[in-house]
């Protein structure tokens, strides 16, 4: 299994500011996603983060408000930009692993706008 | 921590008890399906997967039903135990499409 790591955990952040989530695995992995999870509400995924292009968005979530970057198979971030209250969510990484399908997320990152 | 449950269905069960967790998934043609565990605090953690050519597939203690003609998964924890407390989510996939999509979840409650 992958072990991915987070950082920040959580954080504080005011409105209109932006914040940027690091994710680093410890292998090379071809698939990395980012998810968000609403307090009480299940995970949506954002976004594939694809390595040397741009991210593929879901409906609903523009580069804009989530610039992704994935500089190689190991390191992606994710930036939510100008943020409200509403951003407030707990944003996880994802990894596919290649030989069994198996999707692992890291801890996540616990953002709260105020 | 912040509990990622405090919308969710609640299903309560006494400790010993056998739980049963459902799920409904959304597209006829995914053809990969994982059941994740999800504790306070945590990141979402792999239980058990069933391919679309299976209906049944037995874990340690758990079992995952597949019923393609509704549509519909469910989750089996035999003698369930208070470290079985957590919000438990389905996702399903389309396997060559590497994209993962969860249902809305539900939160078992173990009573001791």
């Amino acid at each position: 299994s992958a072990v991915i790591s987070q950082k920040p955990s959580r954080d504080i952040c005011q409105r209109g500011t932006s914040l940027t989530i690091q994710c680093q695995v410890d292998s090379q992995v071809t698939m990395m996603f980012w998810y968000r999870q609403q307090p009480g509400q299940s995970l949506t995924l954002i976004a594939t983060a694809n390595q040397g292009s741009e991210a593929t968005y879901e409906s609903g979530f523009v580069i804009d408000k989530f610039p992704i970057s994935r500089p190689n198979l190991t390191f992606s971030t994710l930036t939510v930009s100008n943020m409200s209250p509403e951003d407030s969510s707990i944003y996880l990484c994802s990894v596919l692993s290649g030989s069994t399908g198996e999707l692992f997320f890291g801890e996540g990152s616990r953002l709260t706008v105020l | 921590g912040e509990s990622v449950g405090l919308h969710l269905p609640t299903l309560s069960v006494q400790e010993g008890d056998n739980s049963i967790i459902n799920c409904a998934y959304s597209n006829s043609a995914s053809d990969y399906f994982i059941w994740y565990k999800q504790e306070s605090g945590k990141g979402p953690q792999f239980i058990i997967d069933i391919r679309s050519n299976m209906d049944k597939r037995q874990g340690q203690r758990v079992t995952v039903l597949l019923n393609k003609t509704v549509k519909h998964l469910s989750l089996q924890i035999a003698a369930t135990q208070p470290g079985d407390s957590a919000v438990y989510f389905c996702a399903e996939t389309l396997y060559n499409f590497n994209k993962f999509y969860f249902g809305s979840g539900t939160k078992l409650n173990v009573k001791p």
